[in-house]
């Protein structure tokens, strides 16, 4: 399968800073999701982003497929952004399985 | 956003028993997907289930692994005979516009 290296591994930050997560892929993808996993387990979907950039208040996320890489930015990070952050590839268009990375745990303190 | 419920929330087993994991789709839909997430690792597929057949599944999905839709919406995973190495998050996945949208989990613990 299509490997995803995520980094870095863990990051800590105060309120208010930014943050750049990063994903690699060895393989050429038609879908990449970014979720960021909350301290009850649950898997939230932030965004589908095979290609391009989009924006989701102070989320937002570039995948530049030629390059294999994609990259997650949280701006004014806030208490509640904290989780483990995961990018996730698939190898086709549609409905096919994804390869997810190690993740990003993220702390955001006080 | 698509919702899929999961139940239980939580099953605690013995090693050695067999256990059904279930997944509520709100809406019909036909392509769905079972993954596991290993407490502190990443997530990783099992396998996929489309208009009622297996589609993929990954080496993780062996024979003690079975998926079914028995009643044409609740899609089930069973373990045939749990071994302590099973403990861990299921999550069901379905899929909406090329989305993948997860369940909240089923947490099980292999005793």
């Amino acid at each position: 399968g299509i490997q995803v290296e995520q980094s870095p591994p863990d990051l800590i930050l105060q309120e208010g800073a930014n943050s750049t997560l990063r994903c690699n892929f060895s393989d050429s993808v038609n879908n990449l999701q970014w979720f960021h996993q909350n301290p009850w387990g649950q898997l939230i979907n932030l965004f589908y982003i095979p290609s391009g950039t989009k924006q989701n208040g102070r989320l937002s996320a570039t995948t530049v497929a030629t390059e294999r890489y994609s990259l997650l930015y949280i701006s004014s990070s806030q208490t509640t952004d904290s989780g483990v952050y995961f990018c996730a590839v698939g190898g086709k268009t549609g409905a096919n399985n994804l390869f997810f990375g190690t993740g990003t745990r993220l702390t955001v303190i006080p | 956003e698509p919702e899929v419920t999961q139940t239980p929330s939580h099953q605690v087993t013995q090693m050695g028993q067999e256990v059904i994991l279930r997944c509520v789709p709100i809406s019909n839909h036909l392509y769905f997907y079972w993954y596991r997430q290993i407490l502190g690792q990443k997530v990783e597929f099992l396998v996929s289930f489309y208009n009622n057949e297996i589609s993929e599944k990954s080496e993780i999905f062996d024979d003690q692994f079975s998926v079914e839709r028995p009643d044409g919406s609740n899609f089930t995973l069973k373990i045939r005979s749990t071994k302590l190495e099973d403990s861990a998050m299921y999550f069901c996945a379905r899929t909406h516009a090329d989305t993948q949208y997860f369940g909240p989990g089923t947490r099980l613990t292999v005793l």
